[in-house]
This record gives structure tokens, sequence and C-alpha cells, in this order.
């Protein structure tokens, strides 16, 4: 299957402050990549799709100022999750969406595991 | 209603043993279908694509029943291995919706 990487695979950091995760495809282009956040013992939550070149479109109750994501190319998006609180503290999954065979496929990256102070 | 369902199990069988996991889709236009397997706290991987006329890759066995709009999963002489929680995924368009997913123990 392809390929998602995500960096960092895990960061600890104060209340606060500002964390940016990147996700990218390494061996294709996904003009589609997603962002979900699962808590423990929890099923997978789609927080926002992000589209290469335009806003992306955020899942209710998702803060698109809080969650920032930016998908500048075609094989990166970002994440940034700013002014992070206690709470925000979760696993973060990226996935990408490609087209195999006439249909599509969704591949996802390794997660991050943010925990805020 | 909600749009993937699944048994949230758990499911707890003897090694060896055949176990099989359904789950239900509420839209009709949904077009391809996936199983996916998640171990604890790691990333969803693609455990294997639902084709019309049911698909098999060694121990399992994916069906799909559009007229009944479900999707079912078989797994033949478990292993220890298969130990996981299964996430049911429908696509339509770009969207896809996951199950919550069936965990599955197998014991030794």
């Amino acid at each position: 299957g392809a390929v998602v990487s995500q960096h960092p695979s895990w960061v600890i950091c104060k209340s606060g402050t500002s964390v940016k995760i990147e996700c990218r495809s390494l061996d294709f282009q996904a003009t589609t990549m997603f962002w979900y956040r699962q808590f423990p013992k929890k099923s997978l939550m789609l927080m926002a799709t992000s589209n290469e070149g335009s806003k992306a479109t955020y899942e209710q109750g998702v803060e698109k100022d809080k969650f920032l994501i930016n998908h500048a190319s075609l094989t990166l998006s970002t994440l940034t999750v700013t002014s992070a609180h206690p709470e925000d503290s979760s696993f973060y999954i990226c996935s990408a969406r490609t087209w195999t065979s006439g249909r599509n496929e969704q591949f996802f990256g390794p997660g991050t595991r943010l925990t805020v102070l | 209603r909600k749009e993937v369902e699944q048994d949230p199990g758990p499911f707890n069988v003897p090694e060896g043993a055949t176990v099989a996991f359904n789950c239900t889709y509420s839209n009709s236009a949904s077009q391809s279908f996936f199983w996916y397997r998640q171990d604890c706290r790691k990333e969803p991987k693609l455990l294997m694509s639902v084709y019309s006329s049911g698909n098999e890759d060694g121990r399992f066995t994916a069906q799909l029943n559009r007229a009944s709009q479900y999707i079912s999963l078989l797994i033949r002489d478990s292993k220890l291995s298969d130990s996981a929680t299964y996430l049911c995924v429908v696509n339509w368009g770009q969207n896809f919706v996951f199950g919550p997913g069936t965990r599955l123990s197998v014991l030794p």
C-alpha cells in the first residue's frame, strides 16, 4: 500500500504553546488528506478534510481557529494545534486518499501522540 | 441512525476459532467498502477492500450485500495476533466514514 508519514511521532508541550504536526504522502500525490483524533479506548473522530490548494473543511464542533490546517502541496498537509491545553492531549492521525484500481483508498500515517502538560 | 454501525464486542474467542463481524451502513450511494485493523495505540491499517463479488485473502473473507447494506468479515483459524479492533469503513465521493470498531481478543 501507499506510505504516509507523520512527524513528530510524539510530542510533549506546555499548556499555551502551539504544536505543528506534518503529514506526508511519500510515494504518491494526495489531493485530499484527512485529520483524525482518537482519545484512549474511543473511536477515531474525523476533525477535518484537507484539500490541496484550498481551505480545509472542518467537522462540526472542531474549531478551525484552534486547529489550523495547511495543505500547500500534493504531498504535505500540516495541522497546528494552537494554544494547546491538556484537554487537547490525544492521538492525532492523518490519512491520505488515493485512487487505486478504480476506487478510492485511504492510508494512514503512524499518528502523533500529543501530551499537553 | 448512525451512518456505519458495528457491534463493539468484545469478541473473545479461542485460538483456531472462526469469528464473523458484521457492519451495516445507511447511505445507499456508498461506493467502496473496506475493513481496517487497528492495534492498541497504533494507526488503522488496511486489512482488505470489499468487492461486490466477495473476496478472500488467506484466512480472511469479506462479503458485501448491497441490497441489505451490510458488509461482513470472516476470520478462520484465528491466531493470537489477530487480536485487535476491526473497523468497517464506507466510502462515497471523498468521504470515508468509519464504524466504531469491533474488538476481538483471541485467547490461548
